[in-house]
């Protein structure tokens, strides 16, 4: 069964640092992984989606890599701002497509 | 992006009554639904998932008895926390998956639903 770390589980960092963000996993046949932002209190947002023939994927300060064979992938975010400050979720499924099993998440702070 | 709702979003409820927890895909058919559940400070887990016209898989250590869920039509699921305690008190969100569209198949997520016993 899939199992997922989160690594930091807890950041503190100020305003404009770029910060990575690492997520490893232990079972690497999967077809795909997913980073989501969670605020407190609310449901997800979906971030990125990498599928497994890709080793990357952006959306604008957001980028997001992944290893199958080393089961890691990392999401790097850059000029960080208190806007980003929320729980980021990674979510690779139980094996190949789904279901998403996710790990504890990193709390991230911006500081102004 | 495929929009997923949950109704209600929020309720409070006394200790033995039963609760039920709506989940639609607005914009596109699911056959399979999956409902998780979160407490604070915790990851999202898996509950169970569920099949429209069959019956729901549980994960392990979850009572289907209590948590039942009906999946109806290709685009409502319902879970239904029956005689519930304050240890259900939790943040429950479903999923719905999409048909597969360019090779892969995606979950998408409702806005969840807070559920407080007392």
């Amino acid at each position: 069964k899939q199992e997922v770390t989160q690594i930091p589980a807890a950041l503190s960092v100020p305003e404009g640092e770029n910060l990575v963000l690492n997520c490893s996993f232990t079972d690497s046949a999967i077809y795909n992984l997913q980073w989501f932002r969670q605020d407190p209190g609310k449901g997800l947002t979906s971030l990125l989606l990498i599928q497994s023939s890709q080793r990357e994927q952006t959306s604008g300060r957001l980028n997001a890599s992944l290893d199958k064979s080393s089961g890691r992938s990392t999401l790097y975010i850059a000029a960080s701002q208190p806007g980003d400050s929320a729980t980021y979720l990674c979510a690779p499924p139980n094996s190949g497509n789904t279901p998403l099993v996710f790990g504890k998440g990193t709390r991230l702070s911006v500081i102004a | 992006g495929a929009v997923v709702s949950q109704h209600p979003s929020w309720v409070i409820c006394k200790s033995g009554t039963s609760v039920k927890i709506e989940c639609r895909s607005l914009d596109f058919q699911a056959t399979t639904m999956f409902w998780y559940r979160q407490f604070p400070k915790q990851s999202l887990m898996l509950m169970a998932t569920s099949n429209e016209g069959s019956k729901a898989t549980y994960e392990q250590g979850v009572e289907k008895d209590k948590f039942l869920i009906n999946h109806a039509s290709l685009t409502l699921s319902t879970l239904t926390v029956t005689s519930a305690h304050p240890e259900d008190s939790s943040f429950y969100i479903c999923s719905a998956l999409s048909p597969a569209r360019v090779r892969i198949e995606t979950q998408y997520f409702g806005p969840g639903t807070r559920l407080l016993v007392l």
